[in-house]
């Protein structure tokens, strides 16, 4: 079965760099989530999307955006990194028919030096 | 707001022991709970679910009921495998028109052979 696709799965950047995670959640699944797990931490998490609209917003620096596109793929702009932003990213979707159930994606794990 | 606390790690357990993994919530309205498992390197799998009251969620030999008096989802299995270990989390969405997950700190299950 499809899964959730995240890319890249490895990122690293400088200090004050830009990075875009992807996400290409399930097909016919209209919500996508977006989490941040730091080191040893549990996930934390930073906005959603419903039918391409922002429809949540959780614990997300001004520093990132993000958007929900016509196809459902979702974009994480990360712009001035900084050290403590280095944490695994995942992405998760559900469908219409089951809001209660998430799935999750492998992850991006984002290093910044 | 939401919250969840589940007991601290790690946990080491010799194959076939058995598994109590404790967690307790703290929730506005009606929260569906979950149980989500994390391999090493990998994303996070949903393990089970409960969505009310006194239900049961079941699965590869897991199980937690939903206690709404005691407002717990303790996860248990009768016989733990070497493959069963993992990162543990416990995790509630509260629901209506915000599904997003609010996780514990997670608990890391080693099981030796």
């Amino acid at each position: 079965a499809a899964g959730v696709i995240q890319s890249p799965r490895h990122l690293i950047k400088e200090k004050r760099e830009t990075a875009t995670l992807k996400c290409y959640p399930i097909p016919r699944h209209d919500t996508v989530y977006w989490y941040q797990q730091g080191p040893g931490q549990d996930p934390q998490f930073l906005i959603s999307f419903y039918e391409k609209m922002q429809s949540d917003k959780g614990s997300i620096p001004d520093r990132f955006s993000a958007q929900q596109f016509s196809d459902y793929h979702s974009e994480l702009n990360m712009s001035s990194l900084e050290l403590g932003d280095s944490a695994l990213y995942f992405c998760a979707s559900s469908p219409l028919s089951s809001y209660n159930e998430q799935f999750f994606g492998p992850g991006t794990r984002l290093t910044v030096l | 707001g939401d919250s969840v606390t589940q007991m601290e790690g790690p946990v080491t357990l010799s194959e076939e022991a058995f598994l109590t993994i404790n967690c307790t919530y703290t929730a506005t309205g009606y929260p569906s709970l979950f149980w989500y498992v994390q391999y090493p390197g990998e994303g996070l799998q949903l393990l089970l679910k409960a969505t009310k009251a006194d239900d049961k969620g079941s699965n590869k030999g897991f199980e937690a009921t939903y206690r709404k008096e005691t407002t717990s989802f303790h996860l248990e299995k009768g016989s733990v495998q070497v493959s069963d270990s993992a990162v543990y989390f416990c995790a509630l969405n509260s629901g209506g028109s915000n599904y997003k997950l609010t996780f514990g700190k997670g608990t890391l299950l080693t099981v030796n052979p």
